[in-house]
């Protein structure tokens, strides 16, 4: 049973458009979200992240919207450039209980186009 | 070191060989995480340590897996009697006591099984 789903396995996107990739989950306990970006033979990075008691969250071309009622989460590039393309995995977490890994969607391939 | 570091970068494995995995944590970094990733697929949570607590190995799929972690520092993973499925690259990462936010990870060992 996938927690958090990112149903779509990729993205093309043209250099100066707005990207949005996408993100649902079931666990209404997860209480924190983070985006991390995956290069070919690298490990993933960090990106952006929001806890539930925000909306949304910005740093610089990348803004991170939540929407706690529909479980849906989305990651906005803009404008999104051909160094943006790469894998993005969306994942959630909840403080309440101490053990809390980190459970990860699939990820979306993003192809940002010159 | 500077970041999250994991040993060998690359193992070929004949089926039925045991194979040990090693992760370096950034220093400091009580929680430790394994997970692996599958060709086409997302980011599979293996197990979590934390601090002093007993590490959560809800992850692990099957009982050839196993894994250490000697204090706060190297954590070792351990695959048993290998199968060609455990082809994958496992990632370690490692992030803050009790944060549940950014996880750095490592590059990952990409473990072949013939």
């Amino acid at each position: 049973d996938q927690q958090v789903k990112q149903n779509s396995p990729s993205l093309s996107v043209q250099e100066g458009r707005i990207s949005i990739l996408n993100c649902d989950y079931t666990n209404s306990m997860f209480d924190y979200f983070l985006w991390y970006k995956k290069y070919p033979a690298e490990g993933p990075t960090f990106l952006i992240s929001i806890s539930s008691i925000k909306d949304k969250n910005e740093d610089g071309r990348f803004t991170v919207f939540l929407n706690k009622s529909a479980k849906h989460l989305s990651l906005h590039i803009v404008p999104s450039q051909p160094g943006d393309s790469a894998v993005y995995f969306c994942a959630a977490t909840y403080r309440n209980s101490g053990n809390t890994p980190l459970v990860f969607g699939k990820g979306t391939r993003l192809s940002v186009i010159a | 070191g500077a970041g999250v570091s994991q040993s060998p970068s690359n193992k070929v494995t004949e089926k039925g060989k045991d194979v040990e995995l090693r992760c370096d944590p950034i220093s400091g970094h009580t929680a430790l995480y394994w997970y692996r990733q599958r060709l086409g697929q997302g980011l599979e949570f293996l197990i979590y340590f934390q601090g002093n607590s007993a590490p959560d190995k809800s992850g692990l799929p099957s009982d050839r897996f196993s894994a250490e972690r000697t204090g706060e520092s190297v954590s070792t993973l351990t695959i048993q009697r290998t199968q060609q499925e455990d082809s994958a690259v496992y990632l370690c990462a490692s992030s803050l006591e009790n944060s549940n936010t950014e996880a750095f990870f490592g590059q990952g060992t990409r473990l072949t099984v013939v």
